[in-house]
């Protein structure tokens, strides 16, 4: 069956650094791969997307990798603040239509 | 991207009651998709609900406790039937991305159930 790991329950960082996080897969070729941020007690909100036939995508703070022969993307917030305190999700797809795989997420603590 | 609303955004319930979740998307969605995320834990999917089609359940997860209705392509609602404390979670409505095309989902800010 598949499986989604990300690679730490809980990540603490100082402030100013880049937090790097990982989700690695096992037994799955998704078309694309989301990653979300999700907040205690609220649902999760989308971040970016990455397709199986990209490596890198950046949106301002936030760059994410794919590499689908490692089976493995990266999730890095650079600069990174206080705010940015959260869980982070990966979730894996096919298309829209169809549901998303999810990791377990991890808490990300950014220290000033 | 989808406006996705929920209600309520918590409640209290006692075990053995049911209470029924309302999920309203701004716009006309094929799919859409109900999780439940217990505490700690990552999501797991419930259902997917179709418009015009009875919803597909995943393993573990039956109609008869957890119906699903899907009268138009913005609106779906999720009942949590003869509940227990082990339904205590978060339950998330999401939409897959039609409004804007793309395969991005979103998600509505959920609700946050406790069964005593």
């Amino acid at each position: 069956s598949q499986k989604i790991e990300q690679n730490s329950e809980a990540l603490n960082i100082q402030e100013g650094k880049t937090a790097t996080l990982t989700c690695n897969y096992t037994n799955y070729s998704p078309a694309y791969l989301q990653w979300y941020r999700q907040d205690p007690g609220r649902g999760p909100v989308f971040l970016l997307l990455i397709r199986e036939n990209e490596k890198e995508k950046r949106k301002e703070r936030l760059k994410v990798t794919f590499d689908t022969t490692l089976k493995q993307s990266l999730f890095h917030i650079t600069a990174s603040q206080p705010a940015d305190s959260a869980t982070y999700l990966c979730a894996l797809g096919d298309s829209g239509n169809t549901p998303l795989v999810f990791g377990k997420g991890t808490r990300l603590s950014v220290i000033a | 991207s989808a406006v996705i609303s929920q209600k309520p955004s918590r409640d209290i319930c006692q075990r053995g009651t049911s209470l029924t979740i309302q999920c309203q998307v701004d716009s006309q969605v094929t799919m859409m998709f109900w999780y439940r995320q217990q505490p700690g834990q990552s999501l797991t999917l419930i259902a997917t609900a179709n418009q015009g089609s009875e919803a597909t359940y995943e393993s573990g997860f039956v109609i008869d406790k957890f119906p699903i209705s899907r009268p138009n392509l913005t609106f779906s609602t999720l009942t949590v039937s003869n509940m227990s404390p082990e339904d205590s979670s978060i339950y998330l409505c999401s939409v897959g991305g039609q409004t804007d095309r793309t395969d991005t989902q979103y998600f509505g800010p959920g609700t946050r159930l406790t069964v005593l």
